[in-house]
């Protein structure tokens, strides 16, 4: 069974760039797509973008001039790194893994999940 | 962008109730919809996935229907453990979640 967890710092500066890391333990992070999900304190659920395949990337258009995600195959990781944040950026931020589902097209669906780690934007 | 509307966005509901929660999308996402549950504190787990397919592991008291723009999820059923926000994600395009229905004891 797949676990994923992240990690990084919880208090960043506004201006600055936040940067997390997801360990992905229990299968190979070279096969599936990998996401980054945020959820401000209260509200809903974004989607920021995926990395798959040792390097293509797909982002959200509303997050995409500040969003890079990466992977290291050797590592067994996945990161994020979202530059010039604000207090709008403050959310806990979840790594999940994105299973597909095959009938005459591919389904994609969050089946796992990290458990979130909070990141504050203040100065 | 595509735009996912849930409603309602609360509900009271008893142990037992048949409870059913709607999200309707801004286009049409074919069956490109799944559903999520979360509790505080807590990441969201798969429900359902291409709309109508339970997920393993997730009880029979579950189940999700509609395609294209309309969708809806029943818990058929009520159970303490459902009180929860519940949130639909499509998948057709980029990927959006709906703002969530929070379920709460009556």
């Amino acid at each position: 069974q797949v676990q994923l967890q992240e990690s990084g710092p919880g208090l960043v500066k506004p201006s600055e760039t936040l940067s997390l890391t997801c360990t992905v333990s229990g299968g190979s992070i070279s096969s599936y797509y990998w996401s980054w999900i945020r959820q401000p304190p209260g509200k809903g659920l974004e989607w920021i973008g995926y990395v798959y395949d040792s390097g293509f990337t797909n982002y959200n258009p509303s997050l995409k001039s500040r969003v890079t995600i990466s992977e290291d195959t050797s590592k067994n990781q996945f990161s994020l790194k979202l530059s010039s944040v604000t207090a709008a950026d403050t959310a806990v931020y979840y790594c999940a893994r994105e299973g597909y589902f095959f009938d005459t097209t591919a389904h994609w669906y969050f089946d796992s999940w990290g458990q979130g780690t909070l990141v504050t934007v203040s100065s | 962008d595509i735009q996912m509307t849930q409603s309602p966005s609360s509900l009271s509901a008893s142990v037992g109730d048949r409870v059913t929660i709607t999200c309707r999308a801004s286009q049409s996402v074919s069956n490109y919809l799944n559903w999520y549950q979360q509790k505080p504190g807590k990441a969201p787990e798969l429900l359902i996935y291409a709309a109508s397919s339970l997920q393993s592991g997730v009880p029979s008291r579950f189940s999700g229907s509609g395609s294209g723009t309309d969708f809806t999820l029943t818990i058929s059923s009520l159970q303490p453990e459902d009180f929860a926000t519940y949130y639909c994600q499509q998948s057709y395009s980029f990927k959006t979640f709906g703002q969530g229905t929070k379920v709460e004891i009556k």
